[in-house]
């Protein structure tokens, strides 16, 4: 059974930056597909951006371009999420999870769910 | 991008009632829906894949329907454990959307 299992909670000031892991085990290959996807308190999720490491690509939603960089290390698989210029409207949970059933080319992923999640990390950004 | 709308965002329901959400696509998705169930404090669950296909260990009082833009999650006998938050979410392009939730709560 896959476990993804991230670092601990943070609490940052605003302006930083925070960087958050996630380290799968069990039935894991470093070529599967992590995404990242945070929870404000109180309200929906929201996808932020995935690591395709058989293609050694990232992709971004637009509304945290620039801002966040995401990453693998093959040889522990763990993936790695980095946020910057953090404000207040960033304290979410931020969670990753494994996208399984997905078909990515240079262009496009589609098809895939997220099976597998993370226990999710809690960034807290106050000053 | 691809919005995602649920209806309704809330509703309250009894043990034993049928459930329907609806959740909306802005444009074409094909089949590549997904919905997931979140309890308060808890980690989102993967219910099912591509618009029907349900998760193994997900009851099968839960099913999804539809296809293009319109899709719908049942649940077709309400239990205690199912008040809860459900979301879908698009698979058909990047970046894979949630909806904004419906939150199932006790009558």
């Amino acid at each position: 059974q896959v476990q993804l299992v991230q670092s601990g909670a943070e609490v940052k000031k605003p302006g930083s930056s925070v960087k958050v892991s996630c380290k799968a085990s069990g039935a894991t290959s470093s070529d599967y597909i992590i995404s990242w996807v945070r929870q404000a308190p109180g309200q929906g999720l929201e996808w932020m951006g995935r690591i395709i490491p058989i293609l050694g690509i990232a992709n971004y939603t637009q509304k945290f371009q620039g801002r966040v960089t995401i990453t693998a290390d093959k040889s522990t698989s763990t993936a790695y999420m980095e946020l910057s210029t953090l404000t207040s409207e960033d304290t979410a949970i931020y969670y990753c999870a494994r996208e399984s059933g997905i078909y990515c080319s240079s262009s496009n992923c589609f098809g895939g769910y997220f099976q597998y999640w993370g226990q999710g990390t809690l960034v807290t950004v106050s000053s | 991008d691809i919005q995602m709308t649920q209806s309704p965002s809330s509703l309250s329901a009894s043990v034993g009632d049928r459930v329907t959400i609806t959740c909306r696509a802005s444009q074409s998705i094909n089949g590549y829906l997904n919905w997931y169930q979140q309890k308060p404090g808890k980690v989102p669950n993967l219910l099912i894949s591509a618009a029907s296909t349900l998760q193994s260990g997900v009851p099968s009082r839960f099913s999804g329907s539809g296809s293009g833009t319109d899709f719908t999650l049942t649940i077709s006998s309400l239990q205690p454990e199912d008040f809860a938050t459900y979301y879908c979410q698009q698979s058909y392009t990047t970046p894979p959307r949630f909806g904004q939730g419906t939150k199932v709560d006790i009558k």
